[in-house]
């Protein structure tokens, strides 16, 4: 299993800045998952985040709104730029998967209000 | 890629029956089926999974069914609680680049009433 801690677990912000999300794993990991969960919604994939390589973004998804750090296999960071009204959501890191094929597993979430 | 197809989106039950979630997948690839459970406000957790060289499983109240042929599972929780009450995502998982990434379905949201 895997224990992981993602700050913060809620903000508000003005529109038009950015809020930087960390996401903290108690082991080391190959692959790291961001996702978008509007209310009601299932999970969207934003980007998977490898660590040595540049993410990989999902449809709709690009990297100068949402940057992608991974430093090393432990931590990520997930950026949300310039941010507007809907861009109001939950958003989710996660590990699981990768080679093994595994469960995933999540952190508690970044409930995020844009106004 | 990978399409998850998950149906119902809204299940309600009353307290004692019997509820069955099905999930279609797109990618005859895939070889393993995970079951998550979020509770309001609360991170998805795993109930369950299955993978492709089994055709059931079962752990107390929750059953998960694979047709790999049909490409489909379906999830059974048996004597309903109120406090299965929550929203349930089935997943399968894509290859890509020689690791797996989950794709979800659109969740269902359980309502069991006492």
């Amino acid at each position: 299993s895997a224990v992981i801690s993602q700050k913060p677990s809620r903000d508000i912000c003005q529109r038009g800045t950015s809020l930087t999300i960390q996401c903290q794993v108690d082991s080391q990991v190959t692959m790291m998952f961001w996702y978008r969960q509007q209310p009601g919604q299932s999970l969207t994939l934003i980007a998977t985040a490898n660590q040595g390589s540049e993410a990989t973004y999902e449809s709709g998804f690009v990297i100068d709104k949402f940057p992608i750090s991974r430093p090393n296999l432990t931590f990520s960071t997930l950026t949300v730029s310039n941010m507007s009204p809907e861009d109001s959501s939950i958003y989710l890191c996660s590990v699981g998967g990768g080679i093994m094929n595994t469960e995933a597993f999540f952190g508690q979430g970044t409930r995020l209000t844009v106004v | 890629g990978e399409n998850v197809e998950q149906h119902p989106s809204t299940l309600s039950v009353q307290e004692g029956d019997s509820a069955v979630i099905k999930c279609t997948y797109s990618d005859s690839a895939s070889n393993y089926f995970p079951w998550y459970k979020q509770e309001l406000g609360k991170r998805p957790q795993l109930i369950i999974d299955i993978r492709s060289n089994v055709g059931e499983k079962k752990d107390q109240r929750i059953a998960v069914t694979l047709n790999k042929t049909a490409k489909h599972f379906s999830l059974h929780i048996t004597e309903t609680q109120p406090e299965d009450s929550a929203v349930y995502f089935c997943a399968a998982s894509i290859r890509s680049g020689g690791s797996y990434i989950p794709t979800f379905g659109r969740g269902t949201s359980l309502i069991v009433h006492p």
